[in-house]
């Protein structure tokens, strides 16, 4: 099943902050976050593994809250840079960070204006 | 590192054609995985394989679908006959090994294919 991310879209103004969700109906065992650019292919951001573990990319910081069955994305700062479409994914199973089967969710699209 | 590779880069057709796209992971990289991705959604799996094997085809239209990945690199996605609804773009993606922790995806420029 496919996760559910909000909002669908935000535009912020460069240096502001934002936060994208990722919720899954089922269990969660991880958390994986990419960043695609327009006409280009995703890239990996992260992974998050059971445990509520936080992680940092640049700016971009995560959170995982398995009991709640969904993760958070924080961008702090925002630069023009960080403009895209985030997705998050979710693996078939119990593997722990594994990218085997990765369902990805419903895409959240970032702008950042000057 | 040479990154994913995939060819064409665009593609045109007309339904009821056929089409086929190749794919050369990373070097060393024993899972490949096939993804469809319609505009304005999120990339959805095809098809894994691990070394030739196929790990999961689940969501792979069989009907009209096929892959084969030959010796364990090259990897090759056919639509025949293709559909108005295929059109999307098709992602190659490959990885280090199945079951490591903190294992990402590298992903190729992708396929965009318009059906007619």
């Amino acid at each position: 099943q496919q996760p559910v991310q909000s909002p669908q879209a935000v535009i912020l103004r460069e240096g502001e902050d934002a936060v994208i969700n990722c919720s899954s109906s089922k269990a969660l065992y991880s958390v994986h976050w990419y960043r695609q650019k327009h006409g280009e292919a995703p890239v990996f951001l992260m992974i998050l593994l059971k445990g509520g573990e936080q992680k940092g990319h640049e700016k971009i910081s995560a959170s995982f809250n398995e009991k709640k069955q969904q993760s958070s994305l924080y961008l702090t700062a925002s630069q023009l840079s960080y403009s895209g479409t985030y997705f998050c994914g979710t693996p078939k199973g119990a593997n722990t960070g594994t990218a085997s089967k990765l369902t990805f969710g419903t895409g959240t699209r970032l702008q950042v204006t000057l | 590192e040479a990154g994913v590779a995939q060819s064409p880069r665009y593609k045109i057709i007309e339904k009821r054609q056929s089409v086929a796209f190749w794919c050369n992971p990373i070097s060393g990289h024993a899972t490949l995985y096939w993804y469809q991705q319609i505009l304005g959604q999120g990339p959805k799996l095809l098809i894994q394989f691990q070394n030739n094997g196929v790990v999961d085809d689940s969501q792979l239209p069989k009907d009209r679908f096929s892959a084969e990945r030959l010796k364990g690199v090259d990897s090759t996605l056919k639509i025949q006959p293709a559909k108005l609804e295929d059109s999307a773009v098709y992602l190659c993606a490959s990885s280090l090994d199945k079951g490591r922790r903190n294992e990402k995806l590298f992903f190729g420029s992708g396929t965009q294919l318009s059906v007619l």
